[in-house]
Formats: C-alpha cells, structure tokens, sequence
C-alpha cells in the first residue's frame, strides 16, 4: 500500500518554543489522520486525530493541521516542555475504514534543549 | 479505567519456536488490533479481532495468527519463529471496529529471537 512518511527524522527545539512535526502522505483514499506519541518503553499515547473534513484541529497545546491539496499533515505544540520528548508518530487510514489498518510514519524523534 | 494491558512484557525465544502473546482490552473495546514495531520497518499492521472474528489482515505470513475470545481479550501466535521476528509487539483496542477511530495502545510485548 501507499506510505505515510516523516521529513526529518530528528527535531531539537528550546525549551519553551513551539515545535511542528511534519508528515506527508500518499494515499489520496485517506480520510482520518492521528497524531501518536511514544515515550520509550511504552507503547505510541493517543495526542490528537482530525478527518478530511476538516483542516484544523486544536486540542490542549497541541495543534493538527491538515491540507489535503498536498498532502501534508503537521503536529504544532506550543510552549514545548521537556515531557514532550519522544518519538511521534503520523498515522493515516483511508476513507471507509480501510481494511490494512492504520499505516505509520516512521516518526521523529523530539529532543527539547534546556 | 484500566489501559491495554499486554502480557508477558519482555520474552527471550529461540528459533523455530512458537510464542503466545496476550492482550487484554479497554473494558467494554471489542476491537483489538495487533502491530509490529521494527526500527527498520516501523510499525505495521499484523490483523484486527472484533467480536471473535478476524476483520482486516495485514501481509504478514501465515506463522502469524490471532484469536480473540468472548471477553474481548485476544492473543496472537507466532509459530516457527525467525530472527527478524524480534520486534515489540503491540495491541491495541477501539470501541469500535475498523481505523476510522482512535484507537489505544498497551505498552507492548519485547520478543527477541536467538
């Protein structure tokens, strides 16, 4: 199937500032996005979803984006906090509930700076 | 209310074994998928249970196989186990079944093959 991808594999930020992770898919069938993330050792923590209908979602300091015209999903967090390091994962399934799951990015690991 | 539970946490297995990985659902999920987490693969898709039956199946071989009982608890089966079968094995449930849903994961099984 098509893949869901991550731009940059590592993202160090300050401590306070806003972080946005990138993810760009394929699948032009995809229909509902989510933003996961895994602290290690554990496994991937629910952050925030969003579906096609929509191109902005705001949860609690976290920020999805969605633009469908280039498939491009982004995750902001806003005054990152040295809790936030970890991997964080895009996530997709296409429109229907497709049937092969939902297919992972390879994630980018956030490293917060003191 | 309790998370995903997986049991055992960490397994050490030779080649050419077989190995039984359990999952205990969200109370009141009746959709428990497995995943497998590689760092050269990422996390893929193995098969989805909803009430008993298996819904969607990733394209992994035959050697992996699930089940899931009336509780909603499944397992999941790997016979003839190979080297690239070390991985953290992951389940996770949904209230409802398919991936439209936000679904949440248990902190994962540790096996690794010798």
């Amino acid at each position: 199937g098509e893949s869901v991808g991550l731009h940059l594999p590592t993202l160090s930020v300050q401590e306070g500032d806003n972080s946005i992770i990138n993810c760009a898919y394929s699948n032009s069938a995809s229909d509902y996005f989510i933003w996961y993330k895994q602290e290690s050792g554990k496994g991937p923590q629910f952050i925030i979803d969003i579906r096609s209908n929509m191109d902005k979602r705001q949860g609690q300091r976290v920020t999805v984006l969605l633009n469908k015209t280039v498939k491009h999903l982004s995750l902001q967090i806003a005054a990152t906090q040295p809790g936030d390091s970890a991997v964080y994962f895009c996530a997709e399934n296409e429109r229907g509930g497709g049937a092969d799951g939902l297919t992972f990015g390879k994630g980018t690991h956030l490293i917060i700076q003191p | 209310k309790a998370g995903v539970t997986q049991t055992p946490r960490y397994l050490i297995k030779t080649r050419g074994q077989q190995v039984t990985l359990s999952c205990s659902p969200i109370s009141g999920h009746r959709s428990v998928s497995w995943y497998q987490q590689t760092p050269g693969q990422g996390l893929q898709f193995l098969f989805e249970y909803f009430s008993e039956t298996q819904r969607n199946k990733g394209n992994f071989p035959g050697r992996f196989s699930g089940r899931q009982f009336s509780n909603s608890r499944s397992e999941m089966n790997v016979s003839t186990l190979e080297l690239g079968d070390s991985a953290l094995y992951l389940c996770a449930s949904s209230p409802r079944g398919g991936f439209g849903y936000e679904q949440y994961f248990g902190p994962g099984t540790r096996l690794t093959v010798t």
